[in-house]
């Protein structure tokens, strides 16, 4: 069964750009999670989609955004970005209605603001 | 209440030896703690995970002890080998959360 895929692998913007980050979940999980890793504040929750709902939001501003589509595939935004928006976004799916712990996480999007 | 506290950062094991990470946590509502291992690179792999009814589990050279009376929580290395040398996470999550809580992460270097 294929992983967790993310794209683009790389991305590098410009400060008050927009970007779009793309994860497809394992196939048959309906849970997606959102993570943001950087060397000084480690892994923050983002935000959790079952079912095309958010079902729970992290402590981020509102120019961070997600949706999840119908076949379970996700996507996340991040409007005028800042130089602290500088880090690797990992997508994460679990199986089921009720959130399942057991998480398996893609390879990430290193996102370059400068 | 809802940080999960990591320790060491950092961790230097000879090949052979063991390798012991610990978590501490504050919410008695997480139920769910597992263990994941980031190479450079790469998104974090689930490693291994315990609930809080059993005290110890081991999967191959790895295994998670765990006192609830405590809060406490460890990763246990046994016969660490260099292909062992990564980032390991501690995490929690309990019922209702919808998230997982992150340690802040140890870097382990397994010397040949």
């Amino acid at each position: 069964k294929a992983g967790v895929t993310q794209t683009p692998r790389y991305l590098i913007k410009t400060r008050g750009q927009q970007v779009t980050l793309s994860c497809s979940p394992i196939s048959g999980h309906r849970s997606v999670s959102w993570y943001q890793q950087t060397p000084g504040q480690g892994l923050q929750f983002l935000f959790e989609y079952f079912s095309e709902t958010q079902r729970n939001k992290g402590n981020f501003p509102g120019r961070f955004s997600g949706r999840q589509f119908s076949n379970s595939r996700s996507e996340m935004n991040v409007s005028t970005l800042e130089l602290g928006d500088s880090a690797l976004y990992l997508c994460a799916s679990s199986l089921g209605e009720t959130f399942m712990r057991e998480q398996y996480f893609g390879p990430g999007t290193r996102l370059t603001v400068t | 209440q809802q940080q999960v506290k990591q320790s060491p950062q950092s961790l230097i094991v000879q090949k052979g030896g063991i390798s012991i990470i610990n978590c501490a946590y504050e919410n008695t509502a997480f139920d769910y703690f597992p263990w994941y291992q980031q190479f450079p690179g790469k998104g974090p792999a689930l490693l291994i995970a315990i609930r809080p009814d059993v005290s110890e589990k081991k999967e191959g050279r790895f295994t998670i002890s765990f006192n609830k009376s405590a809060k406490q929580f460890s990763l246990h290395i046994m016969d660490s080998q260099p292909g062992d040398s990564a980032t390991y996470f501690c995490a929690a999550s309990g019922t209702g959360f919808q998230k997982l809580v992150f340690g802040t992460g140890t870097r382990l270097l397994v010397s040949p």
